[in-house]
Parts: structure tokens; C-alpha cells; sequence
């Protein structure tokens, strides 16, 4: 029982190229989450899907667009990546409000 | 959705000693508030919860007390050890959560 797995774990990119970070579930979780996580910030939301099928902003989607495949996975991509996105992102879903389970991280950084 | 916020960013202690730290929330009509654990280089791990109808929830080692009177609740740590040392958030019953700052808990050995 994996929980929720994120890849990659690191990645460097250079400003304007795109990439898609990847997370899966297998606690049949309907709502699923993609926090970013700068220093002295705390966790900001960047989108949720709260079931399979819909997705919604959170407090900081600019730069960013996300997929909800199926009910185990929720994809984050940046069409073109910038430097202010240099970042943690973390993968996150629940089934009981407030209570998520998070993945370990993808450290970002643009040049 | 509930505004909850930490009242200090960082709390030293000694080893042994007791911790608690603090957090103040503004929505009278959440029922349900989390404390969630971030070690360095890992996500945020749930801790204990407790609902509005209780004062304290007990855990191991862990205790929550939440004052809906002044609207606060904290974390005591009892007993501290150096595997305590992460950032603790508090957070409100939502599922949209908001997570805030936390407070960074430094345990001195």
C-alpha cells in the first residue's frame, strides 16, 4: 500500500519549458490536491479536484493546469515554466475533510 | 472556509522538556480541527484531530485542547524528543484546507 506516490522527486528546468508532475493514490480517495510550498509560506493551494471529473482553482493557479485521469491520479503541468514556480509541490487527496494524506514532494527548481 | 493561524513561527525547547504551541482560528462554525506534522524533506502527516463538542483529545504523548470560548486550540507535547523537531500546522475542518506558516518546533538536545 503505497499511499500517494509523486514523480518525479527532483527536476530542474530552464524558464519556458514545460513539464507534468505526475500522482497517484490507491486509497480510492475522491478528492485529491496540489499544494506548492515556498519558504516561510506555509502550504498554498494551487488546484483541487474534489471527485473524479472536476477540477477548481485554489489560491495560486496562475502558470499551472491540471488533469484529473481517473479517480487515482491528478497531474500538474506548467506549460511554461518560470522562476517565481521554483518550489516543493506536494500531491495530496482525502476522503474525510481536512484529513489528507500527502506525498513526499517533488523539488522544483527553474533556471 | 476556516482562517486558522500559529502564534509563533518558532519554539525552542530542551529535550525532555514539555512543548506546546499554539494556534488561533476565527470561524466559530468549524467543528473539526487537525494538527498535521511536516519533517524536513517529507509532506505534512496527520497527527490528531479533535471535534468541536471536546475540550481535549489525548493521544500518545500528544494532547489537544481546543477553547472554543477564546477560539484557540494547541498542541502539547509532552516529554519532548528529538524526533519532534518539524514544522506543526494547525488546520481547520474544510475540504478545501487551508495550512498557513506553522510553527517550526527546534528540540535542543
Amino acid at each position: 500500500n503505497a499511499g500517494v506516490t509523486q514523480t518525479p522527486k527532483f527536476q530542474v528546468l530552464k524558464t519556458g519549458q514545460s513539464m507534468t508532475l505526475q500522482c497517484a493514490q490507491d486509497m480510492n480517495h475522491n478528492s485529491m490536491y496540489w499544494y506548492r510550498q515556498d519558504p516561510g509560506m506555509g502550504l498554498r493551494l494551487i488546484y483541487y479536484s474534489a471527485s473524479e471529473g472536476t477540477t477548481d482553482k485554489g489560491e495560486v493557479p496562475n502558470g499551472y493546469n491540471v488533469s484529473r485521469l481517473n479517480k487515482r491520479e491528478f497531474s500538474l503541468r506548467l506549460e511554461s515554466a518560470a522562476p517565481s514556480q521554483t518550489s516543493v509541490y506536494f500531491c495530496a487527496s482525502s476522503e474525510v475533510e481536512a484529513e489528507l494524506f500527502f506525498g513526499s514532494g517533488t523539488q522544483l527548481s527553474v533556471l | 472556509g476556516e482562517s486558522v493561524g500559529l502564534h509563533l513561527p518558532t519554539l525552542s525547547v530542551q529535550e525532555g522538556d514539555n512543548s506546546i504551541i499554539n494556534c488561533a482560528y476565527s470561524n466559530s462554525a468549524s467543528d473539526y480541527f487537525i494538527w498535521y506534522k511536516q519533517e524536513s524533506g517529507k509532506g505534512p502527516q496527520f497527527i490528531i484531530d479533535i471535534r468541536s463538542n471536546m475540550d481535549k483529545r489525548q493521544g500518545q504523548r500528544v494532547t489537544v485542547l481546543l477553547n472554543k470560548t477564546v477560539k484557540h486550540l494547541s498542541l502539547q507535547i509532552a516529554a519532548t524528543q528529538p524526533g519532534d523537531s518539524a514544522v506543526y500546522f494547525c488546520v481547520g475542518g474544510s475540504y478545501i484546507p487551508t495550512f498557513g506558516r506553522g510553527t517550526s518546533l527546534i528540540v535542543h538536545p
